[in-house]
């Protein structure tokens, strides 16, 4: 079955600390995967997708299929970080699998 | 570019009564969907369409109801609401296998 696993429901970490949020998927086929970041009471944003490989705001993502993995890093987290982030698989036709999130908070 | 938007923000109702939210986008995606966010479960999807007259049940499809008669607009409609309704629902669109664009979303609150 594809599944998206967000193992953390809430990671907190200190200003400066590093970062990482973690994302499991299942998926017999090439993924493609993305993370969205939610801050309070807004609308969820696309933070980064795996085929573009860049950095937003610090952030970086890499695919791993050895390991089905999607983990979300960055080196020193800020205090601007703290958000709702979910990870997403979209497969096959128009079918989008969420995890169930982690709540991020970065203590000052 | 308004990208999607939905009405309204808040609603409180009784249980029983009915009401449409409202979502309407404007980037010509052929797949728009609803979702509730309801806390420790993440995203569930509710109902979702890849074009005008083509909608499909999600996760948790009872006690709403859909349609697409256009390619801008898909509401969605509580019957009957019911206090297990109460969450913030957000509307997606979006195209094949590219991220989804949402809207606002909206915070329902069923006494």
């Amino acid at each position: 079955a594809q599944r998206v696993t967000q193992p953390e429901k809430l990671l907190s970490v200190f200003k400066g600390a590093p970062v990482e949020l973690k994302c499991n998927y299942s998926y017999s086929g090439s993924p493609e995967l993305f993370w969205y970041v939610q801050y309070s009471r807004q609308r969820l944003q696309l933070l980064l997708r795996h085929i573009s490989r860049e950095s937003i705001k610090g952030f970086t993502a890499d695919l791993n299929k050895g390991e089905t993995s999607f983990h979300l890093k960055k080196p020193f987290a800020q205090e601007e970080d703290s958000a709702m982030y979910y990870c997403a698989l979209a497969s096959g036709t128009y079918k989008y699998i969420f995890g169930t999130g982690t709540r991020l908070k970065v203590l000052a | 570019n308004a990208g999607v938007t939905q009405t309204p923000k808040f609603q409180v109702l009784k249980t029983g009564q009915s009401m449409t939210l409202q979502c309407a986008q404007d980037m010509n995606h052929e797949y728009m969907s609803w979702y509730r966010q309801d806390p420790g479960m993440g995203l569930r999807l509710i109902h979702y369409s890849v074009g005008a007259g083509i909608t499909d049940q999600g996760e948790v499809p009872n006690g709403y109801n859909v349609s697409r008669s256009t390619t801008e607009d898909f509401p969605l409609r509580l019957l009957s609401a019911a206090p297990s309704q109460t969450s913030v629902y957000f509307c997606a669109s979006g195209r094949n296998n590219s991220p989804l664009h949402f809207g606002n979303g909206t915070r329902l609150t069923v006494t």
